[in-house]
């Protein structure tokens, strides 16, 4: 069985410009994350998914990030008018249910930014 | 709002046992994840704690204590393939959901 897939696995743009990351979860994962981690940091939480709907959004650093999911599976994190403050590794998490207390959520291997 | 400490950097040498403690501070805890990340690779699970006491499962272990808001991660007879981050996640229930909140890892080194 497949885990979490995202693509690409490296992005390098230049500031400006708009890029989109995708992450495909587990099959049956009705429950998806997407996380940020810079360089020597923990991973900062962005926002989460519960089948097509985000109830939780809190993590967005601003309006230029946003984020959608479809089918309740595929889901794509997009930033407009990247900054170089924007480059790191942004981490997608599936999880069985809404519930990520009881649930562990399973890591895709993520997507390097490099904004220049 | 919430807080989560936990060392930024242990050294250990192989064969030997070491404690990585997480101290949080957090209003709706739910329960205590741990993940080991390897350097340029996703987290992957460890241990779940939501009851005060100690899961071992192998040479890991895990122990939680929710009045003194402290867990920590023992590894026992560490290996050369143990180098890693190590990852406290508190589980924070926030409406119908729960939210993971990460500290910032401990970086373990292990020395032949």
């Amino acid at each position: 069985g497949a885990g979490v897939s995202q693509s690409p696995s490296n992005k390098v743009t230049e500031k400006g410009k708009d890029v989109e990351l995708r992450c495909d979860p587990i099959s049956g994962h009705t429950a998806l994350y997407w996380y940020r981690q810079s360089l020597g940091q923990g991973l900062e939480f962005l926002i989460y998914f519960q089948g097509n709907s985000a109830p939780d959004k809190s993590g967005l650093p601003s309006d230029r990030f946003s984020a959608e999911r479809t089918g309740g599976s595929v889901s794509t994190l997009t930033i407009q008018r990247t900054q170089q403050e924007d480059s790191a590794v942004y981490l997608c998490a599936s999880s069985l249910g809404a519930s990520g207390g009881t649930y562990e959520q399973y890591f895709g291997p993520g997507t390097r930014l490099t904004v220049t | 709002g919430q807080n989560i400490d936990q060392p930024t950097e242990m050294t250990a040498t192989e064969g030997a046992i070491v404690q990585i403690n997480c101290t949080y501070q957090t209003s709706g805890f739910n329960g205590l994840f741990w993940y080991q990340q390897h350097a340029g690779e996703a987290p992957t699970f460890l241990s779940y704690n939501v009851l005060d006491g100690l899961e071992e499962k192998g040479r890991f272990s895990s122990f939680l204590s929710r009045s003194k808001g402290y867990s920590y991660l023992l590894l026992k007879e560490l290996q050369m393939k143990d180098p890693a981050s190590y990852l406290c996640a508190v589980t924070r229930q926030q409406g119908d959901t729960d939210k993971l909140i990460f500290g910032t890892g401990t970086r373990l080194q292990v020395f032949p």
